[in-house]
């Protein structure tokens, strides 16, 4: 059984560009989150996806939007890139409950 | 969510049990305590979690004492594949409002 898996591994985009990322969820898991983590901080919730809609926010801005397919699968898009949004992006999947399954996750490089 | 206090960093020799304080005095009666710990350039990995009753699995033990306003996390016999980054987290266990807030953990250096 696959864990959760996410594509691609590392991103290089310039400034003011949009950037999607995919995150495909453990077999059996119906939630999804994502989280992005600066180099030497913790990671920090941006959103959860539940049902294909997004059932809780943290504090980011209107860039950060995401979607939840049918298939439990998601994306992250960041439009409008910032050198600030350089980061980790980690996917994490669950049944419904705190023990959360994380992907690799996605390194993000904005020039 | 409750808030966590850990301590920056800790070391300990290889073999021997690593012992890893936490701190949640707000925590409240629906809140459970979670571990996570994050290898380096990986994601988090889930350790352990629990309400009021002390849990023991195969990876670690997690003591939680009485009035619940602190916890340990034990790894018995630690090895160098356990240095990592460790994170105490306090959430109700389920729900919609189902997010994890993490800190900025605990280093554990495990020596040969």
């Amino acid at each position: 059984d696959a864990g959760v898996t996410q594509s691609p591994t590392h991103l290089i985009k310039t400034r003011g560009q949009q950037v999607t990322l995919r995150c495909s969820p453990k077999s059996g898991h119906d939630t999804v989150s994502w989280y992005q983590q600066a180099l030497g901080q913790g990671p920090q919730f941006i959103f959860q996806y539940y049902e294909e809609e997004e059932r809780q926010r943290g504090n980011f801005p209107d860039r950060f939007s995401g979607h939840q397919f049918p298939n439990y699968s998601s994306e992250l898009n960041v439009n409008a890139l910032l050198l600030g949004d350089s980061a980790l992006y980690l996917c994490a999947s669950s049944l419904n409950t705190r023990k959360q399954f994380f992907g690799p996750g996605t390194r993000l490089t904005v020039l | 969510d409750a808030k966590t206090t850990q301590p920056p960093s800790m070391d300990c020799a290889e073999g021997r049990a690593a012992n890893l304080p936490c701190n949640h005095s707000t925590i409240s009666g629906n809140e459970y305590v979670y571990w996570y710990r994050q290898i380096h350039s990986q994601g988090p990995q889930y350790i352990i979690h629990g309400l009021k009753n002390n849990e023991t699995n195969e990876m670690a033990s997690l003591i939680i004492t009485e009035d619940r306003k602190s916890s340990t996390l034990i790894l018995p016999h630690a090895t160098l594949r356990d240095t990592a980054v460790y994170y105490c987290i306090v959430s109700p266990n389920w729900g919609a409002n189902s997010k994890l807030t993490f800190g900025k953990g605990i280093t554990l250096s495990v020596r040969p």
